[in-house]
């Protein structure tokens, strides 16, 4: 959905790195989401945020942490980057006045650690 | 941990036959959503399915859900090369409105 960008696209890193991955949307939904996939096991919640003083640990956030700098933006950090954090991340938006909490998603990125 | 499992993990049809794909949750639910996802790209909302709701349609695809067995299903009538793609479902337990998404369905259409 191009109404969700992150940045970069791709990124490879070295262990021990600092890595920060960045969402932005011009959805003006309040809700934002840190997913990432990995091969034959779906996606995961690392973090959601409600808005933006609200911020919650999804099912796998130790190694991560966020900051959500604005309604519109909703960045992923990775204080020392280690191999099996390679795998595609996702940023995705939902809006609470809705009824139902469809998501839209970003393009990704891929990120690998080596 | 996941919700939804879908089944089967990969499918092969022709261009025009149907495909189905399962998934099957553990617990309660608000609603049920499926997702596309073409390779290596975000996922895209297809349709979703309330817990009050047993039959739903849009264009090509037509859901069911069975909240006795607690599972649903994703027909894809007529296919095309064009819905080749990944596709998850994802279950909104309703109580803070996250999703927790499937491990998904590899749909391949040959033409």
């Amino acid at each position: 959905d191009a109404d969700v960008t992150q940045t970069p696209r791709n990124r490879i890193t070295k262990t021990g790195k600092r890595i920060m991955l960045e969402c932005s949307q011009t959805k003006g939904h309040d809700r934002m989401y840190w997913y990432r996939q990995d091969p034959g096991l779906g996606l995961r919640l690392i973090y959601y945020s409600f808005d933006v003083k609200d911020i919650n640990k999804g099912e796998i956030s130790d190694g991560y942490s966020v900051s959500r700098q604005a309604q519109a933006k909703f960045s992923l950090s990775l204080e020392s980057a280690i191999p099996n954090q390679t795998a595609l991340y996702f940023c995705a938006t939902s809006d609470p006045s809705g009824f139902y909490n469809e998501q839209f998603f970003g393009p990704g990125t891929r990120l690998t650690v080596l | 941990s996941q919700q939804g499992e879908e089944d089967p993990q990969a499918l092969s049809i022709q261009e025009g036959e149907n495909a189905t794909m399962n998934c099957s949750y553990k617990t309660s639910i608000n609603n049920l959503q499926w997702y596309r996802q073409n390779s290596g790209r975000g996922l895209v909302h297809l349709i979703l399915i309330r817990s009050n709701e047993r039959e739903k349609h849009s264009g090509r695809l037509r859901v069911t859900l069975d909240t006795s067995k607690k599972s649903s299903s994703l027909l894809i009538t007529a296919s095309r090369a064009a819905d080749t793609a990944s596709y998850f479902c994802a279950t909104d337990g309703g109580s803070n409105y996250k999703l927790t998404f499937g491990k998904g369905t590899l749909l391949t259409v040959n033409p």
